[in-house]
């Protein structure tokens, strides 16, 4: 079993539908990443987080300790949103522990018009 | 601008061929790593550095070699390529262990 599990591998919408893509994952960790991968492949990050909730724009990330998952939304979704997010964990539960990520096979997100 | 530099962006060479990829980065991170993506596997770390100097092995190092003689650059090398190691291949870097990472646009290489 893989220590960062995402669902769905692949989501069609269409545009202007609220989505919402899981990360769960089995090990402590110190931090949680969501990036995103263009179609171009050029990767950006969107959010670390380590409690709580982020907000940027029309994205929002949860994460949830106790529970072990994280959460990214995207509200009133758009085509230029179609990429895969990918979700990262930093295992070990001091922040000052190895650089070491341990990677989500990430969501293909598809938005129609 | 800030940016992490990756040269070539595509590569088509032969086995047995030594090569290499440079990264540079102009942000004065300290953390550099380099991944590999390939199909339905994800990122996977090869190497990973915290300081000039200081190296160390991520989760598929075997084929590859590092060095960090300056804070700027990260080079990966690949002093036999062989064909399994025909991938899309990432530099990040970051200003700190828990910070976000920044990532170059990749290095497409093909080994033939």
């Amino acid at each position: 079993k893989n220590e960062v599990e995402q669902s769905p591998q692949n989501l069609t919408a269409q545009e202007g539908e609220f989505i919402t893509i899981n990360c769960s994952y089995s090990v402590g960790i110190s931090a949680l990443h969501w990036l995103q991968q263009h179609p171009g492949g050029g990767i950006v990050s969107l959010f670390m987080l380590s409690s709580g909730k982020k907000k940027h724009g029309r994205l929002i990330a949860t994460i949830n300790i106790q529970e072990k998952h994280s959460s990214l939304h995207i509200t009133a979704s758009h085509p230029r949103d179609s990429a895969v997010y990918i979700c990262a964990v930093k295992r070990g539960l001091s922040p000052d522990s190895n650089y070491q990520l341990i990677w989500g096979a990430g969501t293909k997100l598809i938005i129609k018009p | 601008e800030a940016q992490v530099t990756q040269n070539p962006r595509y590569l088509i060479t032969v086995t047995g061929k030594k090569l290499t990829v440079t990264c540079s980065q102009n942000m004065n991170h300290e953390y550099m790593s380099w991944y590999r993506q390939d199909p339905g596997l994800g990122l996977r770390q090869i190497y990973y550095s915290m300081n000039v100097e200081v190296t160390d092995k991520g989760d598929v190092p075997e084929g590859y070699k590092v060095s960090r003689k300056e804070k700027r650059n990260f080079p990966l090398i690949l002093e036999s390529p062989s064909p399994n190691q025909t991938s899309l291949y990432f530099c990040a870097s970051s200003l700190s262990n828990t910070a976000p990472q920044h990532f170059g646009d990749g290095t497409r290489l093909s080994i033939l």
